[in-house]
């Protein structure tokens, strides 16, 4: 079955620098690989997304790409701001009609 | 266009007693997940439903947990005899479309379950 392994579990950053964080998955069946954002107290809120058919794909100051070959994907943020903070997940399908999640990274961004 | 609506938002319930978290899936989507999320930890999936069908159960307990999606009404997730170690949040996520052909799953705010 899918396993996604997600690093760093933590992850402080001043207020306008970049933050990172990478996930490797198992199953070279997978073709979708979503990424969330969970705030304290809510359920997982969907910013991006990318499918296998495609590398990189942008949304203002967030990206994320794909190497299918090297079975991992990196989520990228730019311009942190403090509402940036937050627990990120990274998942991909299982080709059996759900989502495995990665363990999550918390993301600190310092004013 | 409301959101994936679940509740309760907190349930407290003693061991021994049953517990009923509801879901509420996005106008126009029909397959429903639900998941666990223990502190500290990713989500875990738990089980998949269609209208009045469960297409996959692989992630949940065999025994005390069920769940349901009727024709008409909410999805019901369903723990009876509820242990201590079934305190966690759980989140129910709806898509338009089955998650394993790409499409984007939106989740609830999750039902934080905490059994005394």
């Amino acid at each position: 079955g899918e396993n996604v392994e997600q690093h760093p579990s933590t992850l402080s950053v001043q207020e306008g620098d970049s933050a990172v964080i990478k996930c490797t998955y198992s199953d070279s069946a997978s073709n979708y690989f979503p990424w969330y954002k969970q705030e304290l107290g809510k359920g997982p809120q969907l910013i991006i997304d990318i499918r296998s058919n495609v590398g990189e794909k942008k949304d203002q100051r967030i990206a994320v790409t794909l190497n299918k070959t090297a079975k991992h994907f990196s989520l990228h943020i730019t311009e942190t701001q403090p509402e940036d903070s937050a627990v990120y997940f990274c998942a991909g399908d299982t080709g059996a009609n759900n989502l495995f999640f990665g363990t999550g990274t918390r993301l600190t961004v310092i004013p | 266009n409301a959101g994936v609506m679940q509740n309760p938002r907190h349930l407290v319930r003693r061991r021994g007693q049953e517990a009923r978290l509801r879901c509420s899936p996005m106008k126009g989507h029909s397959h429903v997940y639900w998941y666990r999320q223990l502190p500290e930890e990713g989500l875990k999936f738990m089980v998949y439903l269609q209208k009045e069908n469960i297409i996959d159960e692989s992630g949940m307990p065999k025994e005390r947990f069920s769940a349901e999606f009727p024709k008409e009404g909410p999805s019901i997730l369903r723990i009876q005899q509820v242990v201590r170690g079934d305190s966690a949040a759980y989140f129910c996520a709806s898509s338009q479309h089955p998650q394993g052909g790409g499409t984007e799953a939106f989740f609830g705010q999750g039902t934080r379950l905490t059994v005394v």
